[in-house]
């Protein structure tokens, strides 16, 4: 079966743009997280949607959000982009929010803004 | 707030050799913890998740331990190959947190022929 599908898989964006990310998630996964990999800061936690509701949001200013449509596919927003921002974006599906089930995780999308 | 360690941070080794790398967590009340391989510039590949009622858990080549009492995981990597080669990762899944992982910094392992 498909995996988990980002796109698109490079982005290039000039500091001040705006940018749109897309997951879709494994067919059946209704909890869709993103994470931001930097080599400085690791793997951290951006927010969590289940059945298009927002659960959990991770420690990021306002310019970062999300949403999750219908049929559990996702899309981050970031808004007025930093150089600080570039990095790899992950996102990660799960069949369910319990805790017994682990996570998918897709490709990424390689942002850099310069 | 709970905190994940890999040490070591890199490690190279001969190929055929077998490895074990090291998780720390400093919260013992943790759902699950799975175990990640990332290639450079690439997605995590799930390679094992272990439930906080199970002891250990075998995939092939590889071997993940848990002992939440002490606050740790060991994954073992038996005859170890040039293809091994990879970052990997432990993440924490805590029932407080949501459906948030918490990720360790990463081992970075390489395997020379």
């Amino acid at each position: 079966k498909a995996g988990v599908t980002q796109t698109p898989r490079y982005l290039i964006k000039t500091r001040g743009q705006q940018v749109t990310l897309s997951c879709s998630p494994i067919s059946g996964h209704r909890s869709v997280s993103w994470y931001q990999q930097t080599p400085g800061q690791g793997l951290q936690f951006l927010f969590e949607y289940f059945s298009e509701t927002q659960r959990n949001k991770g420690n990021f200013p306002g310019r970062f959000s999300g949403r999750q449509f219908s049929n559990s596919r996702s899309e981050m927003n970031v808004s007025t982009l930093e150089l600080g921002d570039s990095a790899l974006y992950l996102c990660a599906s799960s069949l369910a929010g319990a805790g017994v089930y682990g996570y998918t995780f897709g490709s990424g999308t390689r942002l850099t803004v310069v | 707030k709970q905190e994940v360690t890999q040490i070591p941070a890199a490690l190279s080794v001969p190929e055929g050799e077998n490895l074990v790398l090291n998780c720390s967590f400093t919260d013992s009340a943790i759902y699950n913890l799975q175990w990640f391989r990332q290639d450079p510039g690439k997605g995590l590949t799930s390679l094992l998740l272990i439930q906080s009622s199970q002891r250990e858990q075998t995939s092939g080549r590889l071997n993940a331990s848990l002992d939440k009492s002490s606050g740790r995981s060991t994954l073992y990597i038996a005859a170890s190959q040039p293809g091994d080669s990879a970052t990997y990762l432990c993440a924490v899944r805590l029932p407080y947190a949501g459906n948030m992982l918490t990720f360790g910094g990463g081992t970075r392992l390489m395997v020379k022929p």
